[in-house]
């Protein structure tokens, strides 16, 4: 347990449906990614927030994804209108600044 | 662009053998790498990085990984593989904006 939590771990939805991910970071931890990570490949950046800063999205990130840390601390990542290709885990990562990132354990979605 | 490479996506060794997973790296100024691994359905954890100093860094679980500039690489070793080693490996490099760029992964099965 690295000390970096995410809920739910699994999500199930149908297509077109909106979803929302929380992530929970280790407490000191001001950098808090996300990456997608679909089967067989390694994770891929969609986003960094530095505290409550949104400072850079990749542009995997669609206009149907938002994230936020509103307080700079947990953070959310939402998909609308999800589609078959959002299916992946979703991972989140939070560094101080020792360079490694700590990553949760992720949540699993699944679209139908 | 900053990219890693490891190009085997399986490695197979006995257990009380030596394994090695390799990892290649391009990046334009000094590389930021690391090793992380993988267990079914988890997050990933990290096992060690290099950012200065000693070429052989060390890290957890008996793992080390040896940096090697001018043939730009950074494998992963372990002097006597454990069936529990068996996981998905993955190498990264850290950009500028420090979020991780990771290389496709690789698999270690290692026998009883």
């Amino acid at each position: 347990d690295t000390g970096v939590s995410q809920n739910p771990r699994h999500k199930i939805t149908k297509r077109g449906q909106n979803v929302t991910f929380r992530c929970d970071p280790i407490s000191e931890h001001n950098r808090l990614y996300w990456y997608r990570q679909t089967l067989g490949q390694g994770p891929e950046f969609l986003t960094y927030f530095q505290n409550e800063a949104q400072l850079e999205k990749s542009r995997l990130l669609s206009d149907r994804f938002s994230a936020e840390r509103p307080k700079g601390s947990f953070s959310t990542l939402e998909i609308q209108r999800t589609e078959q290709g959002d299916s992946a885990m979703y991972l989140c990562a939070t560094t101080d600044s020792s360079y490694e990132q700590y990553f949760g354990p992720g949540t699993r979605l699944t679209v139908t | 662009a900053q990219s890693v490479a490891q190009p085997e996506d399986q490695v197979n060794v006995a257990e009380g053998n030596p394994l090695t997973v390799k990892c290649t790296y391009s990046v334009s100024g000094n590389p930021y790498l690391f090793w992380y691994v993988q267990y079914p359905n988890r997050g990933l954890q990290f096992l060690l990085k290099y950012i200065t100093g000693d070429n052989l860094v060390k890290g957890s679980y008996g793992f080390e990984a040896e940096f090697n500039k001018s043939q730009t690489s950074f494998h992963l070793k372990k002097p006597s593989a454990l069936v529990s080693d068996s996981a998905l490996y993955f190498c990264a490099v850290r950009d500028q904006g420090g979020k991780l760029i990771f290389g496709q992964g690789t698999e270690l099965s290692v026998k009883p």
